[in-house]
């Protein structure tokens, strides 16, 4: 079956811009995540979804971050006001439920900001 | 954050097992461990979790020690398509049941 994906593959914007970043999970996946990744790192966790609801947001470094889920499917993570430090590639990951051990990735969304 | 400490970098040959260890001193009686893997320019893979007994499945084991201050990860017979940065992560309440990544280890097989 269909795996997670994210659009776009590669997002480069200018300082300052707006962005959105599109992640739609697996079919019946009531927990979704989102992580940043820079060069060298591990994943960082950003956002957590409970079906609609962000049920853990501690992870979004400041309030240029947001991220909305209104169908408890398809999740957009939306960056104001962007920086050079806010590139990174962002993943996203879905399961069953928190319950679940396993996530499950998409490729990523390369963000480079210029 | 609850820790874990793996080494930066691991190298084995083709088609002998490999062994990743990681320390996880500070674990808690509720800390699940878990292993994702990243192969290059793509999302982490989920490869094995487990919580006090030693796990199998179809890609690895993971040994877990008694005390549950350390963890091995075994891949049986490495191949090519192994080489990846694998991660040991704990997950529980003192996590926030929320994944926190390190550096990894950084496998490399060869040929």
């Amino acid at each position: 079956g269909a795996g997670v994906s994210q659009t776009p593959s590669n997002k480069v914007t200018e300082k300052g811009k707006y962005v959105e970043l599109r992640c739609d999970p697996i079919s019946g996946h009531t927990a979704l995540y989102w992580y940043r990744q820079s060069l060298g790192q591990g994943p960082e966790f950003l956002i957590y979804f409970q079906g609609t609801g962000a049920a853990d947001d501690s992870g979004l470094p400041n309030d240029r971050f947001f991220a909305v889920r209104p169908e408890g499917s398809v999740s957009t993570l939306k960056i104001q006001r962007t920086e050079r430090g806010d590139s990174a590639v962002y993943l996203c990951a879905s399961s069953p439920g928190l319950a679940s051990g396993e996530q499950f990735f998409g490729p990523g969304t390369r963000l480079t900001v210029l | 954050d609850a820790k874990t400490t793996q080494p930066n970098s691991m190298e084995s040959n083709e088609e002998e097992p490999v062994h990743l260890p990681c320390n996880h001193s500070t674990i808690s009686g509720t800390d699940y461990i878990h292993w994702y893997r990243q192969l290059p320019s793509q999302g982490p893979e989920y490869v094995i979790h487990g919580l006090t007994s030693n796990v199998n499945n179809r890609m690895a084991s993971l040994a877990i020690a008694e005390d549950r201050k350390s963890s091995t990860l075994i891949l049986h017979r490495a191949t090519l398509r192994d080489a990846a940065v694998y991660y040991c992560i704990l997950r529980g309440p003192n996590t926030g049941n929320q994944f926190y990544f390190g550096t990894g280890t950084s496998l490399t097989v060869i040929p």
